[in-house]
């Protein structure tokens, strides 16, 4: 149980595109997602905290019109990198938490390797 | 400000032998505490917890200890094998937190035959 997926898995795009980033929890309800991003050889940072039906809660440092999240459902949350650049270039881990199997734990998807030209 | 970090930023240990990784943490108020794994590439993979009621909880081969004296947190592997290789993470979970974590920098942990 608590099986968390990302797609894509990776993605390269040009400077000034925009990129959509899928967060979903497989078999349980997500109540509460978190979006990280993490850079080579270095831990996670959190970007934000993102409850269902609710804005999402950014952490100190983070535009959050540039970092657009939505948690539409109980399963899905998206991350859009808007007008992405190539100092966005990173690894986006999203995790998840709630239901019983989640219930206090968080548990991360496999990650999104972002590369911006 | 307050942060969870790490000892050791690398161990190598020999295929069989037992491997600990230790955590520092400086936030009183944590009361919930994690190790995970990471392998290159991948997510963080939970690998076990730990209530700041209990000093001690064992898992299949691996060991959680907690130090609340000296904020100290420690992984313990038994028998460490080479897929044991990877990254291992503590995170803290501040009481009251909204169930935010607080990711130490990492250990990497290389395992020889």
């Amino acid at each position: 149980g608590a099986v968390v997926s990302q797609h894509p898995s990776r993605v390269i795009c040009k400077s000034g595109t925009s990129v959509k980033i899928e967060c979903r929890s497989l078999d349980f309800q997500a109540t509460t997602m978190f979006w990280y991003r993490q850079f080579p050889k270095q831990s996670l940072m959190l970007m934000a905290t993102s409850n269902e039906g609710s804005k999402a809660t950014y952490e100190q440092g983070v535009e959050k019109d540039k970092f657009l999240i939505n948690h539409a459902s109980l399963t899905l949350s998206t991350l859009t990198v808007t007008s992405a650049h190539p100092e966005d270039s990173s690894f986006y881990i999203c995790s998840a938490i709630g239901g019983k199997v989640a219930a206090e734990t968080q548990y991360f998807g496999p990650g999104t390797r972002l590369l911006v030209l | 400000g307050e942060s969870v970090g790490l000892h050791l930023p690398t161990l190598s240990v020999q295929e069989g032998d037992n491997s600990i990784i230790n955590c520092a943490y400086s936030n009183s108020a944590s009361d919930y505490f994690i190790w995970y794994k990471q392998e290159s590439g991948k997510g963080p993979q939970f690998i076990i917890d730990i209530r700041s009621n209990m000093d001690k909880r064992q898992g299949q081969r691996v060991t959680v200890l907690l130090n609340k004296t000296v904020k100290h947190l420690s992984l313990q592997i038994a028998a460490t094998q080479p897929g044991d290789s990877a990254v291992y993470f503590c995170a803290e979970n501040m009481a009251g937190g909204y169930n935010k974590l607080i990711f130490g920098a990492g250990t990497r942990l290389a395992v020889h035959p």
